[in-house]
């Protein structure tokens, strides 16, 4: 079946350091969306990317799609400490149900 | 708070017993999902509703659990006979689905411990 994994699992960096997570599918997606959740709290909806090649930006946060649909990427600029959690793609296949990863924890050192 | 409220928050049950979960999406939402989330992992897809409809429902789901939505408004989570590996966050999320984009809106969470 469909499988998304992430990488790094965690990332810890000191606040105003760049931070990236990456997303990779078995499978060509028809979209894929990103998700935050902060300790102790649900997930909330970050974003949805369509588009081969897409790339949608939200203040200091920059999300790719890749070209092949198969791949995504969040980058966060300028790390602050509100950022802190764990940062979730999930992505479907059609009419299939969203597929999650298992996330990327991020710890911002003030 | 994103409007779509579970009860209970919490639930403490012993092995082999029922237990049912209650989740109130937003009301102009089409779409309820449920969801079993557990420490380090992604939220894992268990059923999901278009209506009152229940559409697809993982195959990885037990027949010990079974999903209501009646009416199209509040839906049930039931698990029967709870095992200890049934411990865990059950998310439910809703969404209107208009121009391809799901956006779904998690509520809080019912956490399950099974003694």
């Amino acid at each position: 079946g469909q499988q998304v994994m992430q990488i790094p699992q965690y990332q810890h960096v000191q606040e105003g350091e760049d931070f990236t997570t990456y997303c990779n599918s078995s499978t060509t997606l028809s979209n894929i969306q990103w998700y935050k959740q902060r300790p102790g709290g649900h997930p909330v909806f970050l974003i949805q990317l369509v588009k081969s090649g897409e790339v949608k930006k939200q203040k200091r946060l920059t999300f790719q799609f890749g070209e092949a649909k198969k791949n995504s990427s969040l980058h966060i600029t300028a790390t602050q400490t509100t950022d802190v959690g764990t940062y979730f793609c999930a992505g479907t296949a059609g009419n299939t149900p969203l597929v999650f990863g298992k996330g990327t924890r991020l710890s911002v050192i003030a | 708070d994103t409007g779509v409220s579970q009860d209970p928050r919490h639930k403490i049950t012993k092995r082999g017993q029922n237990v049912t979960f209650r989740c109130d999406p937003i009301s102009e939402h089409n779409r309820l999902y449920w969801y079993r989330q557990t420490l380090g992992q992604g939220p894992e897809f268990l059923t999901y509703f278009q209506n009152e409809a229940q559409l697809e429902k993982s195959r990885l789901l037990s027949d010990r659990f079974s999903a209501e939505r009646p009416k199209g408004s509040f839906s049930t989570l039931e698990i029967q006979r709870t095992e200890q590996g049934d411990s865990a966050m059950y998310l439910c999320a809703s969404s209107l689905v208009v121009g391809g984009l799901d956006e779904q809106y998690f509520g809080p969470g019912t956490r399950l411990t099974v003694t």
